[in-house]
């Protein structure tokens, strides 16, 4: 049974940058592709990154250039570096297998002042 | 980007009777491989969403086949069958054709 569990969500500053972790069991993160999703609490999903089993990687405009997704097979895990934080990043952070097969409980991030 | 429209449930769905949730795309949601990435997804309070439907009609593993999709192009439904206390929620479509991949705003359902 695949199973995908989120961790790295914190309080940070503007302009802070944290780094989310997505743990994948059940399956190689590297024979699919991944995607990170966020929900400001109470509205509704957005779409933030995927990587593909081939490495490329696409990005939401709202974070291009800030975000990066990337993973570690060894680890079976995904990431996603999250620099030059603002505001209206604040939400829960899911990490989603293929076309949201599964996904994991989320991490929250809050970025305040 | 493609932007997705659903509508709203009129009002609380009585157990046992059906219910159905429109969404609209504002292009085509045909592939050039020939696929329509059109998925389904249900989001019970406070828990992730989870696959319903994808491909516009696939059930993912595991989901009641009271649970319905259908349509082409730009407009699609789905439909459940006899609504259960446990189909409360939002539900929410998703279109993976292009990117940025984009879900529509959300139908709430409530049991009355």
């Amino acid at each position: 049974e695949a199973q995908l569990v989120e961790t790295g969500g914190d309080l940070v500053q503007p302009g802070g940058s944290l780094r989310l972790s997505c743990a994948a069991s059940g399956f190689s993160v590297s024979d699919t592709y991944m995607n990170w999703v966020r929900q400001v609490p109470g509205k509704g999903l957005e779409w933030v990154s995927i990587i593909f089993r081939s490495g490329g990687t696409y990005y939401a405009e709202s974070v291009k250039g800030r975000f990066t997704i990337f993973r570690d097979s060894s680890k079976n895990t995904v990431y996603l570096q999250m620099n030059s934080l603002r505001s209206d990043d604040t939400a829960l952070y899911y990490c989603t297998r293929g076309s949201g097969n599964d996904w994991g409980q989320g991490t929250l991030v809050t970025v305040s002042s | 980007d493609i932007v997705m429209t659903q509508t709203e449930l009129s009002s609380p769905v009585t157990v046992g009777q059906p219910a159905s949730i429109s969404c609209r795309s504002t292009q085509s949601l045909e592939h050039t491989d020939g696929n329509t990435y059109l998925s389904w997804l249900h989001q019970r309070p406070g828990q992730p969403p989870r696959l319903l439907l994808y491909k516009i009609s696939k059930r993912f593993s595991g989901v009641p086949d009271r649970f319905s999709g259908t349509g082409a192009g730009t407009d699609f439904t789905l439909k459940i069958s006899s609504v259960e206390v446990e189909d409360v929620g939002v539900y929410y479509c998703m279109q993976s054709t292009q990117f940025p991949y984009t879900f529509g705003q959300g139908t709430k359902l409530e049991i009355k």
